[in-house]
């Protein structure tokens, strides 16, 4: 099946600097990529959407200026948190569609991000 | 906004018992709908994948239904293990997006 990695699997930084996630697809084309955030015990919630090329559609209440998206690969996406708080601390997970499938998203592993 | 439920919130069942976990969505116009195991602290892995087209879906112990009309989907889990144990999450895609319930979490007990 398709694999979905991303980088690093956990992190801990100080409150105020800046921590970027890597999400690749590593034996397919992901046109789509996908950024949710999950808190302990809750579900996992769509951050935001990015297409290949594109500038990320964010949902309604995510700060496009703090969750900085960027997907200038078809096999690579990166978030990066800016100005990180404790209350982002969270299991940050990406998923990537194939082109032109049935729609099948396949995920990453995640990462913990721990702001102290 | 398409609203996923997840009935219920907890199970715990003795090894070997069949189970149900419910999966209800408000807006039936959907493209797919996935369920998917999630072990603490660990991203998710793929069980089945309905489309909207089809009825049901079957791996190994594992049988998922789709009722688009009534906004319905079950999964089916016949003679339980302890290794089942986990969290249990259905989502439904429509258009571009996919949103999640909260899941159902899983104790198998041996």
């Amino acid at each position: 099946g398709a694999v979905v990695s991303q980088h690093p699997s956990r992190v801990i930084c100080k409150s105020g600097t800046s921590v970027k996630i890597e999400c690749r697809s590593l034996d397919f084309q992901a046109t789509t990529m996908f950024w949710y955030r999950q808190f302990p015990k809750q579900s996992l919630m769509l951050m935001a959407t990015s297409n290949e090329g594109s500038k990320a559609t964010y949902e309604q209440g995510v700060e496009k200026d703090k969750f900085l998206i960027n997907h200038a690969s078809l096999t690579l996406s990166t978030l990066t948190v800016t100005s990180a708080h404790p209350e982002d601390s969270s299991f940050y997970i990406c998923s990537a569609r194939w082109r032109g499938t049935s729609g099948e998203q396949f995920f990453g592993p995640g990462t913990r991000l721990t702001v102290l | 906004k398409q609203e996923v439920t997840q009935i219920p919130a907890a199970l715990s069942v003795p090894e070997g018992e069949n189970l149900v976990l419910n999966c209800s969505f408000t807006d039936s116009a959907i493209y797919n709908l996935q369920w998917f195991r999630q072990d603490p602290g660990k991203g998710l892995t793929s069980l089945l994948l309905i489309q909207s087209s089809q009825r049901e879906q079957t791996s190994g112990r594992l049988n998922a239904s789709l009722d688009k009309s009534s906004g319905r989907s079950t999964l089916y889990i016949a003679a339980s293990q302890p290794g089942d144990s986990a969290t249990y999450l259905c989502a439904v895609r429509k258009n571009n997006d996919m949103r999640f319930g909260a899941g159902t979490r899983l104790t198998v007990k041996p």
